[in-house]
C-alpha cells in the first residue's frame, strides 16, 4: 500500500545550521506531497507542498523537490532559527483513494538552539 | 486568516463513556476528515465526509466511530464506548475541494484521555 517513510527525530541543530530531514514516499499512482509543520500547542500548518515529479515547493526559506526517481521530497532550509522549532510532517495525498486522503509519515521534532 | 477549530483541547473519559469532539471547518469548504494521532505514533486517516455523508473511512473508523454535520458550521466525531486505546490526539480537517492536490487545513486538535 501507499506510506510515507520519514528520518527519526529529534534532531537538534544550532540556529544557521543547514537542516535536511528525509522523506521517502511508496505509491501507486502520482501523488501529491506536503510538509506540515506543527509548532507547540497549535495545528498542522501546510509548510509547503509539490503536485507533480520535478516540481519544488518553497516556503519560509524551506525546500522540498519532488524526485520521482528516487520517490522521496526531502525538506531542506539553508540556515534555521530557533523559531523553527516544531515537528515536520510529511505526507502524501493518497491517488488511490476516492478522497485524497493524506498518508502521513511519524513526523521529525526539530530543535534549533541559539 | 480563517482557520479550522476544534473544542475541547482536552478531554479526559472513563472507558465506556460516549465523547464528542466537535469541529468548526473553514466555512467555504465542502470536504470534512478526521484524523488521529496515538502519542508517537503516525498521524492517521479515519474519515472523510462530503455533501453530507461519509466518502470513505478506514479500518479504524468502526461502528463505534460516527461523524455528523448538525448544521452548516458543525462537524462532529462521536464515539460512542470509548476504549483505552481511543486515547489520541484528533485532528479535523477541510478542504474546498478534494482533488490528488486539495490543500487540507487542519485544526489544533483534541486530546482524548481515556482512563
Amino acid at each position: 500500500g501507499n506510506s510515507v517513510t520519514q528520518m527519526e527525530g529529534p534532531v537538534t541543530l544550532s540556529e544557521e545550521a543547514f537542516l535536511t530531514i528525509n522523506c521517502t514516499y511508496t505509491a501507486t499512482g502520482y501523488p501529491s506531497l506536503f510538509w506540515y509543520v506543527q509548532y507547540p500547542g497549535e495545528g498542522l500548518q501546510l509548510l509547503l507542498k509539490a503536485t507533480k515529479a520535478d516540481d519544488k515547493g518553497s516556503n519560509k526559506g524551506f525546500e522540498a523537490t519532488y524526485r520521482k526517481e528516487t520517490t522521496s521530497f526531502h525538506l531542506e532550509k539553508g540556515s534555521v532559527q530557533v523559531s523553527d522549532s516544531a515537528v515536520y510532517f510529511c505526507a502524501l495525498s493518497d491517488p488511490t483513494s476516492g478522497t485524497y486522503k493524506y498518508i502521513f509519515g511519524t513526523g521529525t521534532r526539530l530543535k534549533v538552539l541559539a | 486568516e480563517p482557520e479550522v477549530t476544534q473544542t475541547p483541547s482536552h478531554q479526559v473519559t472513563q472507558m465506556g463513556q460516549e465523547v464528542i469532539l466537535r469541529c468548526v471547518p473553514i466555512s467555504n469548504h465542502l470536504y470534512f476528515y478526521w484524523y488521529r494521532q496515538i502519542l508517537g505514533q503516525k498521524v492517521e486517516f479515519l474519515v472523510s465526509f462530503y455533501n453530507n455523508e461519509i466518502s470513505e473511512k478506514s479500518e479504524i473508523f468502526d461502528d463505534q466511530f460516527s461523524v455528523e454535520r448538525p448544521d452548516g458550521s458543525n462537524f462532529t466525531l462521536k464515539i460512542r464506548s470509548t476504549k483505552l486505546e481511543d486515547s489520541a490526539m484528533y485532528f479535523c480537517a477541510s478542504s474546498d475541494w478534494g482533488g490528488w492536490s486539495s490543500e487540507q487545513y487542519f485544526g489544533p486538535g483534541t486530546r482524548l484521555t481515556v482512563t
